[in-house]
């Protein structure tokens, strides 16, 4: 079995400080893990995975995660919030084999910023 | 690369009609394809699973006979909605995973806004 939890389920920052969005997961198996940005009516883009390599991921538009197995995080951090990363953060977690590869969805973060 | 579509990108309908939703890899192929639906300011959850050439797997709580689901090609799979009811307007997103690229990935297509009046 495997569970995504996402702590906050908003987030506001002011445009230029650090973002941290936070993601707690467990999973039975070596699991790969996720974060995609949905903006409103629109699908979900990968922002940056991990699976199994090295457990700092580097992502597009400057997001990066950390994979930490003795706290079963991947929180996602920025250094510097842009008006345009106002979306919605998704952590998803899979299993790195069996189960079909299903994702689950952790329940999302509304990232709101402010100028 | 790794793009998959969806058509229409919304639809309005009436009460009791159906309702067909496509999915697409546009440049890859892919035996299995997922459905997810997303009601107002809440995470997506998983319909079904949808692979090429034989019968799509549904979630628990999930209408086989209400929501059919066809995967007739390496690039295509429906959606359909049948005799829709108000309760069933959602977005719905179907994702595809590419048979040659990681397994563990899925690419996702844009969403599909259903409402019905």
């Amino acid at each position: 079995a495997q569970s995504v939890t996402q702590l906050d389920s908003h987030v506001s920052v002011s445009e230029g400080t650090p973002v941290l969005l936070r993601c707690n997961y467990s999973s039975s198996y070596s699991p790969s893990l996720f974060w995609y940005v949905q903006h409103p009516n629109k699908g979900l883009q990968l922002l940056l995975k991990y699976t199994s390599a090295a457990t700092l991921v580097k992502g597009i538009n400057g997001f990066e995660a950390e994979f930490k197995k003795s706290e079963t995080s991947f929180h996602l951090t920025k250094p510097s919030a842009h008006m345009s990363d106002a979306a919605e953060y998704f952590c998803v977690v899979s299993p790195s084999i069996g189960a079909g590869n299903m994702l689950t969805f952790g329940g999302g973060t509304r990232l709101m910023v402010k100028p | 690369g790794a793009v998959v579509s969806q058509h229409p990108s919304w639809v309005i309908c009436k009460s009791g009609t159906s309702v067909k939703i496509e999915c697409r890899s546009l440049d890859f192929q892919a035996t299995t394809m997922f459905w997810y639906r997303q009601f107002p300011k809440q995470s997506l959850m998983l319909m079904a699973t949808s692979n090429e050439g034989s019968k799509a797997t549904y979630e628990q709580g999930v209408e086989k006979d209400k929501f059919l689901i066809n995967h007739a090609s390496l690039t295509l799979s429906t959606l359909t909605v049948t005799s829709a009811h108000p309760e069933d307007s959602s977005f719905y997103i179907c994702s595809a995973r590419d048979l040659a690229g990681d397994d563990n990935e899925q690419f996702f297509g844009p969403g599909t806004r259903l409402t019905v009046l």
